[in-house]
């Protein structure tokens, strides 16, 4: 179970646009920046999004990341084959247990 | 161009003991708070442990505290995790990678990270 919620799934026909919802509380997303990766099968995760909604070096701009409360989301814009993927949220939980924490991961299908 | 390459995976037995190492270039490695990151096969993303620069201050998930040791050797450009008493959950793809930015009020995102090394613990 983990402590940050995600869709396991979500699906969208080429070129379409797709969200991916992440859900946590006060304790974390709440109060901290959150931040996004892209996993491909076999692979080590990439940073995709950080501090909400900055896009590190090479990242194309039809990836965009919002937070709002104790909820982010993850848009992709003009899905690309390519972008098939894992996805997954991550922020910092400033509980008594301090900890990184991630979302279970939402894997994309570009049907 | 930054560089982690971890090593040490192995099969192990339930009890037993292994140490993961990670070699690091590319950046200045005193400068920044490390982590190690597991994944279980077909599973989630779980962060371990992380260190600080000068490796005064370390912290660890609940499941693996008082079992697990991270280190780091500044001089060597490397980090470690010792991993003790090993038991069956721990099985995973265990990363190596950098806290962009830490503070007191907690750490930021993951901005690099290593291709991993698998530990099975299994009999």
């Amino acid at each position: 179970q983990s402590v940050l919620t995600q869709p396991p799934s979500v699906s969208a026909a080429p070129g379409r646009k797709v969200t991916i919802s992440c859900s946590g509380n006060s304790s974390n997303i709440g109060n901290n920046y959150v931040s996004w990766y892209q996993q491909f099968p076999g692979t080590a995760p990439k940073l995709l999004i950080y501090d909400n909604n900055k896009r590190p070096s090479g990242i194309p701009d039809r990836f965009y990341g919002s937070k709002s409360g104790t909820s982010a989301t993850l848009a992709i814009t003009g899905l690309q084959t390519g972008d098939e993927a894992d996805y997954y949220c991550g922020t910092w939980d400033s509980s008594l247990s301090a900890r990184r924490v991630f979302g279970g991961g939402t894997k994309l299908t570009v049907l | 161009e930054v560089q982690l390459v971890e090593s040490g995976g192995d099969l192990v037995q339930p009890g037993g003991s292994l140490r993961l190492s990670c070699a690091v270039s590319g950046f200045t490695f005193s400068s920044y708070w490390m982590t190690w990151v597991r994944q279980a096969p077909g599973k989630g993303l779980e962060w371990v442990a992380n260190i600080n620069q000068d490796g005064g201050k370390k912290y660890y998930v609940d499941s693996v505290n008082g079992r697990f040791a991270i280190s780091r050797d500044n001089a060597k450009n490397s980090l470690d995790l010792q991993m003790n008493s090993l038991r069956a959950e721990d099985t995973a793809v265990y990363y190596c990678a950098r806290e962009a930015y830490c503070s007191s009020s907690g750490c930021s995102e993951v901005d690099f990270w290593g291709q991993g090394t698998l530990v099975a613990v299994s009999s």
